[in-house]
This record gives C-alpha cells, structure tokens and sequence, in this order.
C-alpha cells in the first residue's frame, strides 16, 4: 500500500523568499508522484508530475520538485515566493496498476507581504 | 479545449436524502474518478469508473454508487445522507492505457448536510 506524508499543515514565508514544501512518501513498488495546488473554492491544479523520468522535475509558476529514492522524498520548492502562491498544496502518490491517488493531508502556504 | 466540468456547484440536502453528482470529463479522455475532500482534508478516492464499470472502488460504503455512461460522462450518487457526507467531492478524468498516470480535476461540487 501507498502513503503520503505531508510536513506541516500550515507554512508561512516571505514574499521573495524560498518555498520549501515537504513531502514523504510510502511504496513498494516504484511510484508516480504528483503535487496539486488548490486555491479556494477551487478544484485541483496540476503542478507537477514525477512518472520515472527525470529526477528533478519542472512544473509550472517556477515550482520544481526532485525525486530522491533514498530519502523517499519529493519536496516541492520555488525559489522566491509570490503573493499568487497563496493556497493549500497536495501531494499525491500512485502506481502503476493500480488506478486511485492517495493524498497527504494539504499543507497551507501564506506569503507574507 | 473544455476541462472537467461538474454539476451542481453547491448543493444543500437534508439528512436521509438522496443525492446525485455529474461529472464531464475532459475531451478524449475516458476514465472518471471520483474524490471526497472533507474540509482540511486531502481527497479520499471513492471510485472509478472505465468502460462503463467500477474499476476500483475506496474505503467508502454501498451508499455510494455510481454510473458512467456511454459518452464517458459520470454520476455519483449518495443514499441516505450523514452530516459526516458534506464535504467537496471532486472528479477527476484521465486516459486510460497512458504512461502519465495523470489525473484533471473539476472544481469540485460542495455538499452540504444539514
């Protein structure tokens, strides 16, 4: 079974500063990582995929993410944050086979002015 | 290009009613899944739905069922309502057979419960 882990429902920075968002994951087989932003009222956004391509992928509105298979990990980070990145943040896990995402818990990211 | 579109957009049901989510998937796309966000929440996956059948199905009771129908659009539907059921539920669609796992989410429709 697959498991997300989300560090850190709630994170404030500055505007400018860097957007550090950590994300843990559990699997036994190799894994498909997402991150999803959510702003309010809002559905779900794709920000990123990892499918075993490259380790360190690109998303959109500057935010990248790096797959680190030792570390189980795949953190979300932009290097100067934006007002506009104000919204909750989901990282998402799955497998090949099988067909549902599991989710971590959301983490809440503020930018301060 | 249309993304996933869902209906109604919020919706307020008594307890022990009945209610019923559509769901539209993104142009060539046709596998439909359904989530459950409760509010501070990530998505729960309830479903999903490929060739007209429940491929997979979540930790969720028989009281939620669903349907795809021919033209890959979906519906959910919700028996005998709890409080405990208001909560975003969210659809998403994706290709079935493709190497990207990825999964386009609607806006979601909000339930409420009362």
């Amino acid at each position: 079974a697959q498991s997300v882990t989300q560090l850190g429902s709630h994170v404030s920075v500055s505007e400018g500063a860097l957007v550090l968002l950590r994300c843990n994951y559990s699997s036994s087989v190799p894994p498909y990582l997402f991150w999803y932003v959510q702003y309010p009222n809002q559905g779900l956004q794709l920000l990123l995929k990892y499918t075993s391509a490259a380790t360190l992928v690109k998303g959109i509105n500057g935010f990248e993410a790096e797959f680190k298979k030792s570390e189980t990990s795949f953190h979300l980070t932009k290097p100067s944050a934006h007002m506009s990145d104000a919204a909750e943040y989901f990282c998402a896990v799955t497998t090949s086979g099988t067909y549902k995402y599991i989710f971590g818990t959301g983490t809440r990211l503020k930018v301060l002015a | 290009d249309a993304g996933v579109t869902q209906s109604p957009t919020h919706l307020i049901k008594t307890r022990g009613q009945q209610v019923t989510l559509r769901c539209s998937p993104k142009s060539g796309h046709d596998t439909v899944s359904w989530y459950q966000q409760a509010l501070g929440q990530g998505p729960q996956f309830i479903f999903q739905y490929y060739e007209e059948e429940e491929r997979q199905r979540g930790n969720f009771p028989d009281r939620f069922s669903g349907h795809q129908f021919p033209n890959y659009s979906s519906e959910l539907n919700v028996n005998a309502l709890l409080l405990g059921d208001s909560a975003l539920y969210l659809c998403a669609s994706s290709l079935a057979g493709g190497n990207s796992y990825e999964q386009y989410f609607g806006p979601g429709t909000r339930l409420t419960v009362t």
